[in-house]
């Protein structure tokens, strides 16, 4: 059971490179997450994916595009890649339904992304 | 929008106290989560409260006030690998909203 992966572990892009981070979950959880870590700061939502089939907006979408291509897979994009997106990225996943009970979230180890 | 404020660094010995306190200010709150990370690594979850009072997960409790808009997180009999950073998080039916997180020093 490896809970959430996720690949690259590193990348190094030039601004205006395109590229896309990959996340799977085999705990067969319903909703996925994507955030981003800056220093001192702490995680900020991206996109989140309540089910299959669907995404949403969180907090900071700007420059970003997401794929949930089945229960398993959440896919991040960035189109036209820019300094101010050098960050570490985290996916997650929980089995939160929407009911308002305990939402764990579960986080892989991270992307850590750097944009020249 | 979301807001939430705890302090930036604590800094205790071996065996201590430690409390970490969180305040927000947020819309559609469900409850408040908290969420430890040690250095490099994944955030992993400590504990959640939807409704006021404590909860207790072994050395580590957790308090909610909904009326004040507080919680805390309380660290109790301090080990060397508690030191770490902890963030609050507050619950909007699907989106959670962290703070900026506490960077937790354990000294010998």
């Amino acid at each position: 059971n490896a809970g959430v992966t996720q690949t690259p572990k590193f990348q190094v892009l030039k601004t205006g490179q395109s590229m896309t981070l990959q996340c799977a979950q085999d705990m067969n959880h319903n909703s996925m997450y994507w955030y981003r870590q800056d220093p001192g700061m702490g995680l900020r939502l991206i996109y989140y994916s309540a089910s299959e089939g669907t995404t949403d907006k969180g907090e900071v979408p700007n420059g970003y595009n997401v794929s949930r291509l089945n229960k398993r897979e959440f896919s991040l994009r960035l189109e036209s890649a820019a300094p101010s997106q050098t960050s570490v990225y985290f996916c997650a996943s929980s089995d939160y339904t929407g009911t308002g009970g305990t939402d764990t979230q579960y986080f892989g180890p991270g992307t850590r992304l750097t944009v020249l | 929008g979301q807001s939430l404020e705890q302090p930036s660094e604590v800094t205790a010995v071996e065996g201590a106290i430690v409390q970490i306190n969180c305040t927000y200010q947020t819309s559609g709150f469900y409850g408040l989560s908290w969420y430890q990370q040690h250095d490099g690594g994944a955030p992993t979850f400590l504990s959640y409260n939807a409704l006021d009072g404590l909860e207790e997960t072994g050395r580590f409790s957790s308090f909610l006030s909904r009326s004040d808009s507080y919680g805390y997180l309380l660290l109790q009999e301090l080990q060397m690998k508690d030191s770490a950073s902890y963030f609050c998080a507050a619950t909007n039916d699907y989106k959670l909203s962290f703070g900026a997180g506490t960077t937790v020093t354990v000294r010998a």
